[in-house]
């Protein structure tokens, strides 16, 4: 069975531009979510699409939003980009909503100068 | 509301040397507790996972954790250390257990280092 793949795994963008973030879940697992991880910092919960539908938001302002497609995958997209914005951004997917545990992938490193 | 509070930052132990990592919770509901470990330039690998029934829970790699809900903790442990782990290890709690939608809470994240 194949993972969690995202795309790019490196990204450098200038404030106030806009970007998007790419992820293909582990196949099968129909709930994708999306966490941005500061430097030294633990991950934070952005957001989760289950079967299409945004179905839980963390702390983030509105110009971080996303999609999620009919084959399971995922897009995070994150308008007006603030230096603060520069983390890895983690894309995880499970079947049961989380009671089996997520898959992560490897992250896209955004640098945002 | 729920929150997850790591002991140390950084442990730092002799190669075959017991590994002990902290994890306290915090949760309104029935929690589900996951430990991850993260590797440099990697995303998280799940270690093991406590859901309902038995409180010591086992892992991969020889780790396991044991679920005390009345000390509120969900402490790492392996019997031995091995160069290979060496990372920096995640404690999660998700709010499943009380029917909502299962994001998870991670703590500030210990890094293991180990001596040979």
């Amino acid at each position: 069975e194949t993972g969690v793949t995202q795309s790019p795994t490196h990204l450098i963008k200038t404030r106030g531009q806009q970007v998007t973030l790419r992820c293909s879940s582990q196949s099968g697992h129909n709930t994708v979510s999306w966490y941005q991880q500061a430097l030294g910092q633990g991950p934070q919960f952005i957001f989760q699409y289950y079967r299409e539908e945004e179905n839980g938001r963390g702390n983030f302002p509105p110009r971080f939003s996303g999609l999620q497609f009919p084959n399971y995958s995922s897009e995070l997209n994150v308008n007006a980009l603030e230096l603060d914005d520069s983390a890895l951004y983690l894309c995880a997917s499970s079947l049961l909503q989380g009671r089996d545990g997520y898959t992560f992938g490897s992250g896209t490193r955004l640098t945002v100068v | 509301a729920q929150s997850v509070t790591q002991l140390g930052s950084h442990v730092s132990v002799s190669e075959g040397a017991l590994v002990l990592l902290r994890c306290n919770y915090s949760s309104s509901v029935p929690p589900y507790l996951f430990w991850y470990v993260q590797y440099p330039n990697q995303g998280l690998q799940l270690l093991l996972k406590y859901t309902t029934g038995a409180t010591l829970v086992k892992g991969i790699n020889g780790f396991e954790a044991e679920f005390k809900k009345s000390e509120t903790s969900f402490h790492l442990t392996k019997p031995s250390a091995h160069m290979s782990d060496a990372a920096e290890y995640f404690c999660a709690v998700s709010d499943l257990g009380g029917g909502s939608q299962g994001n998870l809470i991670f703590g500030k994240g210990t890094k293991l280092s180990v001596k040979p």
